[in-house]
């Protein structure tokens, strides 16, 4: 099984929501990820978690704040978010430490700020 | 660091027709290779990956790619393409040691003309 699953698929918020997206994998898989994904673009890294700790923050803005609360899942809180922050939003997992680099990826999150 | 080339950003082709589209990377370091599909409205979907050996990696859906350290490419092909082929296909690298970043390319729109 190389499932990754996101929740919801669409999101739509205002400025001064806070809501969250769920990812969740099953592949015993020890290194998650958050990528942003604008229309005609490759999607751009924000977040990696690797064995549940935060490895990397690619500068990310404050208002997007990610959480690992187990191996298998992987939260991204949102809060008082700006309209150019519309996107799809990506989770992918890969094996980790002594992995072979290759990323699954979930079907994504459509994120609309009104 | 890596970096990754695609030249084309969009290829139409006749149904039936055989399409490349190439994918140029540079890297100081050794690194892994992959390709990935997006259908519209969807995730990305590993379509395959080079790691070792044989330079002619076969995917799904009837898709390969050769490695040329050489000429640093790793080229898509495909003999006869279907209307279904229709999608946005992303080269990426990451380095075989250290951390588990993709890079990736730009992108290539592929459009199957009926």
């Amino acid at each position: 099984d190389t499932e990754v699953t996101q929740t919801p698929k669409h999101l739509v918020m205002g400025m001064t929501n806070k809501k969250s997206l769920k990812c969740e994998q099953h592949m015993g898989h020890r290194a998650m990820y958050w990528y942003k994904q604008k229309a005609k673009k490759p999607p751009e890294l924000m977040f990696v978690y690797s064995y549940e700790k935060l490895s990397i923050n690619e500068s990310v803005p404050s208002r997007f704040s990610p959480e690992c609360p187990n191996s298998s899942l992987l939260n991204l809180h949102l809060h008082a978010l700006q309209p150019e922050d519309s996107a799809l939003y990506l989770c992918a997992s890969s094996q980790g430490r002594g992995g072979r680099g290759e990323q699954y990826f979930g079907p994504g999150t459509r994120l609309t700020v009104t | 660091a890596q970096s990754v080339t695609q030249l084309d950003s969009q290829v139409p082709v006749f149904e039936e027709a055989p399409v490349e589209l190439r994918c140029n990377y540079s890297s100081s370091v050794s690194v892994y290779l992959f390709w990935y599909v997006q259908y519209p409205n969807q995730g990305l979907q590993l379509l395959l990956k080079y790691l070792s050996g044989s330079t002619l990696v076969k995917g799904i859906n009837g898709f390969e790619a050769e490695f040329n350290k050489s000429q640093t490419s790793f080229h898509l092909r495909k003999p006869s393409v279907h209307i279904s082929d229709t999608a946005e296909y992303f080269c990426a690298v990451s380095p075989i040691f250290g951390n588990e970043k993709l890079t990736f390319g730009t992108g290539t729109r592929l459009t199957i003309i009926p």
